[in-house]
């Protein structure tokens, strides 16, 4: 199965600032990676799939890149929506798919 | 609109069996593979099964296999998950969720989800 393993569990940051999510698969799962935000009690909402590809409705401030193996997450300029939980999930290699431990981002 | 709605879970003991639905509404239902992800409390996501949209196909994790079974009515637009041999670490949100106008993954549909306690 492809661990996948999010860095850091937590990251502080003060609004308006830019957040960096990190992502590391077992092995090289192309660009077969999707992010997620979850806030408390909601569903996951698709942000990012293909790597690099927003979903529907989703804000130019998140962006995703890499490759491979180390894929990260940018919200280039946190607003008050964005404080939630962000997880990855690998759809290269399966069954199983597989999803990070999350990241959990916090206002500073 | 994609609309997903859960129910059935509720409280059940260790080794029981419980049964759960997902009414789908807004997408022709048998086009496309459906899954459910589960969430313990506090925890992370975890996918459990899919199945293809016709001529069904399933697939399971290894937590949950021969355990837990996945089907579907396509002339319903219904997905169910069948659990049998509950385990107290089968305790989790269990969402329904797929992909609308693609492959079968990622999930850019998710339900509510529906909360499964397992305890004595």
């Amino acid at each position: 199965d492809i661990v996948m393993t999010q860095s850091p569990a937590t990251l502080s940051v003060s609004p308006g600032e830019r957040a960096t999510l990190s992502c590391r698969a077992s092995q090289s799962i192309s660009n077969n990676l999707a992010w997620y935000q979850q806030k408390p009690g909601q569903a996951p909402r698709l942000l990012i799939y293909g790597t690099s590809t927003r979903a529907t409705g989703i804000p130019a401030r998140f962006s995703g890149s890499g490759s491979g193996t180390e894929f990260t997450l940018t919200i280039s300029s946190l607003q008050s929506e964005d404080f939630a939980v962000y997880y990855c999930q690998q759809y290269n290699d399966w069954p199983p798919l597989t999803f990070g431990g999350g990241t959990k981002v916090e206002i500073k | 609109e994609v609309q997903l709605l859960e129910s059935g879970g509720g409280l059940v003991q260790p080794g029981g069996s419980l049964r759960l639905s997902c009414a789908a509404s807004g997408f022709t239902f048998s086009n496309y593979a459906m899954s459910w992800v589960r969430q313990a409390p506090g925890r992370g996501l975890e996918w459990v099964s899919v199945i293809s949209g016709s001529s069904p196909s399933t697939y399971y994790a290894d937590s949950v296999k021969g355990r837990f079974t996945i089907s579907r009515d396509n002339s319903n637009n219904t997905l169910y998950l069948q659990m049998d041999s509950l385990r107290v670490d089968d305790t989790a949100v269990y969402y329904c969720a797929t992909r609308v106008g693609g492959y079968w993954f990622p999930f850019d549909h998710w339900g509510q989800g529906t909360l499964v306690t397992v305890s004595s």
